[in-house]
């Protein structure tokens, strides 16, 4: 049963650079797909990004501009950074794995408990 | 963009048949997938693909679409079912996905 643990600073200054982990375990991040999304306080899902275990990389465009996503194949965990955060940035932040059924269709099968960030002077 | 929409909320007695549905374009190629997600926890994804559930499920959770709709149906539906789900579908993009807004469901 693939396991992940989101890590990271709870709290992060507006206009300040937002950097989250996700820990791997029982799984390789050398295989799969990989991805980052977030639930503001009392609101629906966004998703983030993705990053394949061969690094290939495709963000949402609303964040496109703002946001890298990265692997680390020695540590097994893969990254997030958010540049330029403010208060709408403030959300749980789930890190989760994609899988595709026989059909080709993406879902998440497997997702971290989550991390608040708080967006606050 | 393409966007998919959930109704808000949907209740349903105990022991009913409940459909929570999900519509958008992209819906006319693609098969969603469904989350659940209860207070506090991560989203757990109950139904995926054309209709298939994770081990673990139970079977009163099924899949199915027409045209641009998707739903989520709980035949049956009991009180542990109370929660939020939400419907995720790809976009016209190859890795772009989107979820719907997300339906709360009260089991009465």
């Amino acid at each position: 049963q693939v396991q992940l643990q989101e890590s990271g600073p709870g709290l992060v200054k507006p206009s300040e650079t937002l950097s989250l982990t996700c820990s791997v375990t029982d799984a390789s991040v050398s295989s799969d797909y990989w991805s980052w999304i977030r639930q503001p306080p009392g609101k629906g899902l966004e998703w983030i990004a993705y990053i394949s275990y061969s690094g290939s990389t495709d963000y949402n465009p609303s964040l496109e501009s703002r946001v890298t996503i990265s692997l680390d194949t020695s540590k097994n965990h893969f990254s997030l950074i958010l540049s330029s955060v403010t208060a709408a940035d403030t959300a749980v932040y789930y890190c989760a794995r994609r899988v595709w059924d026989t059909s080709g269709e993406p879902y998440f099968d497997s997702w971290g408990q989550g991390t608040l960030v708080t967006v606050s002077s | 963009s393409s966007e998919v929409t959930q109704d808000p909320a949907v209740s349903v007695a105990l022991g009913q048949t409940v459909e929570i549905t999900c519509r958008g374009d992209s819906l006319r190629r693609h098969y969603a997938s469904w989350y659940q997600q209860k207070p506090g926890q991560a989203p757990l994804v109950v139904v995926y693909g054309k209709n298939s559930r994770p081990s673990g499920i139970p079977d009163r959770f099924s899949g199915s679409g027409s045209g641009n709709t998707a739903s989520l149906t709980i035949t049956g539906a009991q009180a542990e079912d109370e929660a939020d789900y939400y419907c995720l579908s790809r976009d016209n993009r190859n890795f772009y996905v989107l979820f719907g807004g997300g339906t709360k469901l009260t089991v009465l």
